[in-house]
Parts: structure tokens; C-alpha cells; sequence
């Protein structure tokens, strides 16, 4: 199993562009969870899905942040517009739903805004 | 919600020694508590966890001790060795129907002198 994989694993990009971010989930896990570290803030839940179904998303900073999971091994997290406050490393990670099960983090994607 | 704290936020040991970090949580709920490695530049990955019919576990040099009535739980590293050093991160979780989601702690950078 390659684990969770996310991209891209870097991203640079000017202020206003809009930004994309991608995860696949582990084979047979169905639970998935978008994370933002920074060394002010530490690292942050944004949202998080069970079986394709947004769980809770209190952690969205703002608008301009969405997140999807189109099927059950895939999910994107879209900011748009991007701002330089924005720069950060997103983790995804993912879990089988449910109890004590372990969550498996992925090699994050470091963005810089402009 | 859960609100998990997390002391020391530094840590500084000589190799060979031991180390110990220590964590509070707030929700009496919370029955999973996972401890989380985070080397620079790579992923948080999970070093050793604790549920909460147990009140301690050890792995070879590490060890996790839970104390439900006082609501806190801590991480113990004997024999210390450079590649100890990282970022550790304890987080709680609490089953609900729709779901359950890790809270973190802030954090503890611990090094590893040799």
C-alpha cells in the first residue's frame, strides 16, 4: 500500500490564484481529514469526512476555503482567492471510521502564496 | 469540546537520558489518546497510543501512562538517542455517532543532545 498520497507536494503561487490541493485516501479507509500547520497555529483540523459526508468543517477559516470528496478514495481542498496568510503545509490523513483506529497522515503539500 | 494542553513546549535532554511529556485533556469522554512523531519536514506519524481501559503501555524505550480521574496522560522516552529529537505531538479522541476527530496538542520540541 503507498499510503496516502497528496498533491502537489509543493505549491507557489501569487495572491488572488486559486489553489487546489489532492488526497487519496488509503485502499478501505473511509474517514478523511484536511489539517494546516504553521508554526504560529500548529496544526489544525479544517474538516473532516466519514464515507464521503462532511462531518465537521468548524475549521474552515473562511470562504474562501472548500473542500470535496467526489468518491470514497478521493478529496480536494480548493482555496480560492489565496492569500499570503494562507502559506502553510496541508496534511490530509486518513482512517477507518470509527473507534480507536490509527490515522495516517500524508507527506503534506507546503504552499506559499505571494 | 476537547481541549487538549501540552507542556513542556521545549525540551532539552542529554543523550541517555530520559524524557517525559505531558498532556491535559478536558472531555471525561475522550477514550483514545495517540501519540504522534513529526521529524522536520516529514509527516506527524504515530509512535505509540493508549485507550482508555489501560492505564499504561510501553514499546522498547517508550512508554504512555493514562490517568482517567485526573485526565491526563503523559509520554515517557528512556535512553535517549539523537534521532529522538522531533516535534511530538499527544492528541484525544472521543467516539460520537457521527464520528470522531483527534484534538491536538500544541506541541513539544524535544532535543536530543549528544
Amino acid at each position: 500500500d503507498a499510503g496516502v498520497i497528496q498533491s502537489p507536494r509543493h505549491e507557489v503561487t501569487e495572491m488572488g490564484q486559486e489553489v487546489t490541493l489532492r488526497c487519496k485516501l488509503i485502499s478501505g479507509h473511509n474517514s478523511l481529514f484536511w489539517y494546516r500547520q504553521t508554526m504560529m497555529r500548529g496544526l489544525e483540523l479544517l474538516i473532516y469526512f466519514n464515507n464521503n459526508v462532511p462531518i465537521d468543517d468548524s475549521g474552515m477559516p473562511e470562504d474562501r476555503f472548500s473542500a470535496k470528496m467526489p468518491n470514497a478514495s478521493f478529496s480536494t481542498l480548493k482555496i480560492q482567492p489565496s492569500e499570503p496568510r494562507d502559506s502553510a503545509v496541508y496534511f490530509c490523513a486518513s482512517r477507518l471510521a470509527g473507534g480507536a483506529n490509527e490515522q495516517f497522515f500524508g507527506p503534506g503539500t507546503r504552499l506559499t502564496v505571494l | 469540546g476537547e481541549n487538549v494542553e501540552q507542556h513542556p513546549s521545549t525540551l532539552s535532554v542529554q543523550e541517555g537520558d530520559s524524557a517525559v511529556i505531558k498532556c491535559t485533556y478536558s472531555d471525561s469522554a475522550s477514550n483514545y489518546f495517540p501519540w504522534y512523531k513529526q521529524e522536520l519536514g516529514k509527516r506527524p506519524q504515530l509512535i505509540i497510543d493508549i485507550r482508555s481501559n489501560v492505564g499504561e503501555k510501553k514499546d522498547q524505550r517508550i512508554a504512555v501512562t493514562l490517568n482517567k480521574t485526573a485526565k491526563h496522560f503523559s509520554l515517557h522516552i528512556t535512553e535517549t538517542q539523537p534521532e529522538d529529537s522531533a516535534v511530538y505531538f499527544c492528541a484525544a479522541s472521543s467516539y460520537r455517532e457521527y464520528g470522531n476527530k483527534l484534538v491536538f496538542g500544541a506541541g513539544t520540541i524535544l532535543r536530543v543532545k549528544s
